[in-house]
């Protein structure tokens, strides 16, 4: 079985700022890891996916997650917060064929 | 492009009553997910396709909720009776195959209230 826990549901910045979300993951084998972003009322979009290709992953929009498996984390960063990064955001495993979603953490840009 | 169509896209129901909802995924998909997303969690899956013969109904609340996808292409969700609990919102997602890192395309997705 598989799960994902995300350590806070809301972060706040400033515009400018780094953005640290942070994500920890379990499976019993080597898991396929995502993120996605949730915009109030549009649906999901996907952010970026771990393909075991390599352990820094790009994705749209500036984001990047760091794949540790020693730390079993999947941390989605950015270097700077833009107005338009506020949403809810999701860290998913995949294991077989069904993904499972944490709970999402809500990023709060402040002027 | 177009993506994955839902309607309706708000739906007000009394307990007891009935509701459907609607899924159409982009175009040459072969598989189709119904996930419920019940405020402040993520989404949960409740159903998935292949084609038209279901792959995973595992968490469906079968005594309750029923899912059909005749063609292969078109989906339909229903809930009958709906429950308090039941208020949430439900999204669609299609993705090319059941392949380990097919990207899943989301909906907008239909958010049911139940009085």
């Amino acid at each position: 079985a598989q799960s994902v826990t995300q350590l806070d549901s809301h972060v706040s910045v400033s515009e400018g700022t780094p953005v640290l979300l942070r994500c920890n993951y379990s499976s019993s084998y080597s898991p396929s890891l995502f993120w996605y972003v949730q915009h109030p009322n549009k649906g999901l979009q996907l952010l970026l996916k771990y393909t075991s290709a390599a352990t820094l992953v790009k994705g749209i929009n500036g984001f990047e997650a760091e794949f540790k498996k020693s730390e079993t984390s999947f941390h989605l960063t950015k270097p700077s917060a833009h107005m338009s990064d506020a949403a809810e955001y999701f860290c998913v495993v995949r294991g077989g064929r069904a993904l499972t979603f944490g709970s999402g953490t809500r990023l709060q840009v402040q002027p | 492009e177009a993506g994955v169509a839902q309607s309706p896209r708000y739906k007000i129901i009394e307990k007891r009553q009935s509701v459907a909802f609607w899924c159409n995924p982009i175009s040459g998909h072969a598989t189709l997910y119904w996930y419920q997303q019940i405020l402040g969690q993520g989404p949960k899956l409740l159903i998935q396709f292949q084609n038209n013969g279901v792959v995973d109904d595992s968490q469906l609340p079968k005594d309750r909720f029923s899912a059909e996808r005749l063609k292969g292409v078109d989906s339909t969700l229903k809930i009958q009776p709906a429950k308090l609990e039941d208020s949430a919102v439900y999204l669609c997602a299609s993705s090319l195959g059941l392949a380990e890192l097919d990207t899943q395309y989301f909906g907008p997705g239909t958010r049911l209230t139940v009085l």
